[in-house]
């Protein structure tokens, strides 16, 4: 079945960086586009970023652009989000997805918390 | 932009139906949008598809009592013999080139 396992989260202080990953299993990865959503905890969902499948399209959210990068390595079946000059209002859940086309989220991972905190 | 506006709370009686609503700002009430689920302390699951027409095609593993109907700008997500495990927030989500935008999220209470 189709899994989605996000790390790379933790405490980070303002203006520092980090980068999470999200490995996927149990489908072809290459086929499919993949977002990055986030959740500030007790609040609604934010799309962050989300790519295509072979990586050619990339689109971001207004409040993480030029701050954050999206990737992907499908020879590991990985996806990635480089979040640079990270601020206070970037502490969230940040969900790895996989994507019906470009269109909506099919699957979502199980979150992992990135704090941003001096 | 596309925005999707959601009640902030619903409730309903064990075993009763319930409705909840999603509507599409003006200008955009051709869109489809996506309903998911999400239970306290979980990620959210993908629950289904629905189309300005009403069609909808359910995730995995979702069971006959969740279903989705349109009418013109507004999208429905109807949940028949409500059950304990349904008391969760619920939300919409549509997309266009370059953006996907959520809606605010409707908690429901089984009451």
């Amino acid at each position: 079945q189709v899994q989605l396992v996000e790390s790379g989260g933790g405490l980070v202080k303002p203006g520092g960086s980090l980068r999470l990953s999200c490995a996927a299993s149990g489908f072809t990865f290459s086929d499919y586009y993949m977002s990055w959503i986030r959740q500030v905890p007790g609040k609604g969902l934010e799309w962050v970023s989300h790519i295509s499948s072979g990586g050619s399209s990339i689109y971001y959210a207004d409040s993480v652009k030029g701050r954050f990068t999206i990737s992907r390595d499908n020879a590991k079946n990985s996806l990635y989000l480089q979040m640079n000059t990270l601020r206070a209002d970037d502490t969230a859940v940040y969900y790895c997805a996989r994507d019906l086309y470009s269109r909506y989220v099919e699957y979502w991972g199980q979150g992992i918390l990135v704090t941003v905190s001096s | 932009q596309v925005v999707l506006t959601q009640s902030p709370s619903a409730s309903a009686s064990l075993g009763a139906s319930v409705k909840l609503t999603c509507t599409l700002s003006s200008g955009h009430s051709n869109y489809a949008i996506a309903w998911h689920q999400q239970q306290p302390e979980k990620g959210p699951r993908f629950l289904m598809h629905l189309n300005s027409g009403g069609s909808h095609t359910k995730g995995d593993g979702i069971p006959d009592r969740f279903s989705g109907s349109s009418s013109g700008a507004e999208r429905y997500l109807t949940i028949s013999s409500l059950q304990s495990e349904d008391e969760a927030d619920y939300y919409c989500e549509t997309w266009g080139t370059g953006f996907r935008v959520f809606g605010g999220g409707t908690k429901l209470t089984v009451l």
